[in-house]
Parts: C-alpha cells; structure tokens; sequence
C-alpha cells in the first residue's frame, strides 16, 4: 500500500523568502507524484506533478519540486513566496495502475507580510 | 482547459433526507470520475471510483447504499447521500480522469453539505 507523509502541518514564512514544503512516500512499485493547492472552500489545483523524466519538475506560480527516488521525496520548493501562495499544499502519490490518488495530510502555508 | 464542476457549491439539509450532488466534466470526456471527502483541516479520502457505464468501486468503510454514485454519461457523476445525519456533514469534492488519460485528476470546486 502506498503512503505519504507531509512532514509540517503548518509553515508560516515571511514574504519573498524562500519555502520549502515537505513530502515522502512510501510505494513498492514506480509511483506519480503530485502536489496541489487549496484555498479556502475551494477545491484542488494542480501545482505539478512528476510522472518520468527529468527528476526536477517545474510548476504554476513559481512552484518547483524535486523527485528523489533513494530519499523517497518530492519536495515542494519556491525561491520567493508572495501572500497570494496562503493556501494548503497536499502531496499526493499514485501507482500508475489504479490511478487512485493517496494524498498527505496536507501543510498549511502562511505568508506574514 | 479541464474544467469540473460541482453543482450545488453548497447544501443545508434536514436529518433522514437524501441529497443529491453533481460532479461534471465541462470540456472534456471523463471516463473515470472519484469522490472525495474532506472533514475540517483535514486531508482528502477517497470515497468511490465511478466508471461510466458501470457500477461505482467503493473503498473499504464507505457505505455504497448509504452514498449512491451514478455515472450515466461521460461528463456526469452524481453523488446521492441518502437519509443524511449530520455525522456525514463534510466537505464533497470529486475529480474527472480525461478518458484515455492515465495519471492527473481534475477537480473540482466542491460541495458544502451541512445536515441539521
């Protein structure tokens, strides 16, 4: 079974500093990888994802996300956040097969200005 | 492109009635379709698949005559909580596969139900 641990319930930064979310994942086969966004009462977009190829996957928003295969991650990164990037992250996984998406518990992403 | 949409945004219901959520797909063809639940600051879990044409998949623990999945056409699904209590209270979101993609979900804005 496949799992996914977003490591930080919580990251408050300060605006234009540089973030870095958290994500890894447990899986016995070859695995997707996506992280999207939520804004209050909204649903899910989606940020990014890694399905091959190039290891460093580039986003929406100035978002970015490298996959690591020995460490199990696919951190999510920004070099300078903006207040419109509050919002929850979710990390999520699929096999490749099912298509059924497991997501993190989700990191919650405060920018003070 | 992509776009899913969910119809109502949100619903108040009284206790032992059913309500009827849908999902569709606006510009494109979804032949798989997944329902989600969310409870406050909380993550995601997947209730059901829903293939066009046949019957839903649910997951373990989810009740399948308590929340009927309709798939009917290949930019509709439908979610029916049947005799709702306020224990099913939650966030609703579903997700649209592209019929003949194979890896990212679209989803959609969600579905506030509120059971008094």
């Amino acid at each position: 079974a496949q799992s996914v641990t977003q490591l930080d319930s919580q990251v408050p930064v300060f605006e234009e500093a540089p973030v870095e979310l958290r994500c890894n994942y447990s899986s016995s086969v070859s695995v997707y990888l996506f992280w999207y966004v939520q804004y209050p009462n909204q649903g899910l977009q989606l940020l990014l994802k890694y399905l091959s190829g190039s290891t460093l996957v580039k986003g929406i928003n100035g978002f970015e996300a490298e996959f690591n295969k020995s460490q199990t991650s696919f951190h999510l990164r920004k070099p300078s956040v903006h207040i419109s990037d509050t919002a929850e992250y979710f990390c999520a996984v699929s096999d490749g097969g099912a298509q059924k998406l497991v997501f993190g518990q989700g990191t919650r992403l405060t920018i003070n200005p | 492109g992509a776009v899913v949409s969910q119809h109502p945004s949100w619903v108040i219901c009284k206790s032992g009635t059913s309500v009827k959520i849908e999902c569709r797909s606006l510009d494109f063809q979804a032949t798989t379709m997944f329902w989600y639940r969310q409870f406050p600051k909380q993550s995601l879990m997947l209730m059901a698949t829903s293939n066009e044409g046949s019957k839903a998949t649910y997951e373990q623990g989810v009740e399948k005559d308590k929340f009927l999945i309709n798939h009917a056409s290949l930019t509709l699904s439908t979610l029916t909580v049947t005799s709702a209590h306020p224990e099913d209270s939650s966030f609703y979101i579903c997700s649209a596969r592209l019929t003949g993609g194979r890896e990212t979900q679209y989803f959609g804005p969600g579905t506030r139900l509120l059971v008094l």
